[in-house]
């Protein structure tokens, strides 16, 4: 079955400090591939997504993300975490075939320092 | 352009009974989805509407049901509400079933007691 996993439940990083939450999915082929944030009390906000082509792609706020199919990952980073930016991030994939139209990871909680 | 809306933002309810929620898409959407966001589970799908027609449909039981209207609005109905029910229910939007790109509303909070 295609799955999601965030390794990282927790990781706190100080403003300024720079910022990758990692992401490795289980999928026979190439899926979609996909960074949500999620802020306390509120739906999920896309960050950026993967498709197909380049495989870094650019997302909002200054995240962006590298898809290496070798390692079956799809990495978030950001090289100034600014302090808006604790929340909960998830890593989501689209498998082609399935019921589901999103598989998400059990997301990864960004606290930042001051 | 107005983003997802979701109605109500919080609800209580006691167990047994049931609750309707609602969702207007993105202007233009015709494929409205549903997820339930729990800290046990996560997210999880529980399924995808599309031209008024139940596209698919997750690993829940028969009391989650919804339905879309015309126009693309859209219910979901969980009845005999049970304690393990309390979460977070998030709808999202996107062009149509063929879009893997959706966007979320802010969610409704139920909580049962």
């Amino acid at each position: 079955a295609q799955s999601v996993t965030q390794p990282d439940i927790h990781i706190t990083v100080s403003e300024g400090a720079s910022l990758e939450l990692r992401c490795n999915y289980s999928y026979g082929a190439t899926p979609y591939l996909f960074w949500y944030v999620q802020s306390p009390g509120q739906g999920l906000q896309l960050l950026l997504k993967y498709f197909s082509g380049d495989t870094l792609v650019q997302g909002i706020k200054g995240f962006e993300a590298e898809f290496k199919r070798s390692q079956s990952s799809f990495n978030l980073r950001k090289p100034s975490v600014h302090w808006s930016d604790a929340a909960e991030y998830f890593c989501a994939v689209a498998p082609t075939g399935t019921a589901s139209k999103l598989t998400f990871g059990t997301g990864t909680r960004l606290q930042v320092t001051l | 352009k107005a983003g997802v809306t979701q109605t109500p933002r919080y609800l209580i309810k006691t167990r047994g009974q049931q609750v309707t929620l609602s969702c207007s898409p993105i202007s233009g959407h015709r494929s409205v989805s549903w997820y339930q966001q729990t800290p046990g589970q996560g997210l999880q799908f529980l399924f995808e509407y599309f031209s008024e027609t139940q596209r698919n449909k997750g690993n829940f039981p028969g009391r989650f049901s919804g339905r879309q209207f015309s126009n693309s609005r859209s219910e979901m109905n969980v009845s005999t509400l049970e304690l393990g029910d309390s979460a977070l229910y998030l709808c999202a939007s996107s062009l149509d079933y063929r879009d893997y790109e959706q966007f979320f509303g802010p969610g409704t909070r139920l909580t049962v007691l």
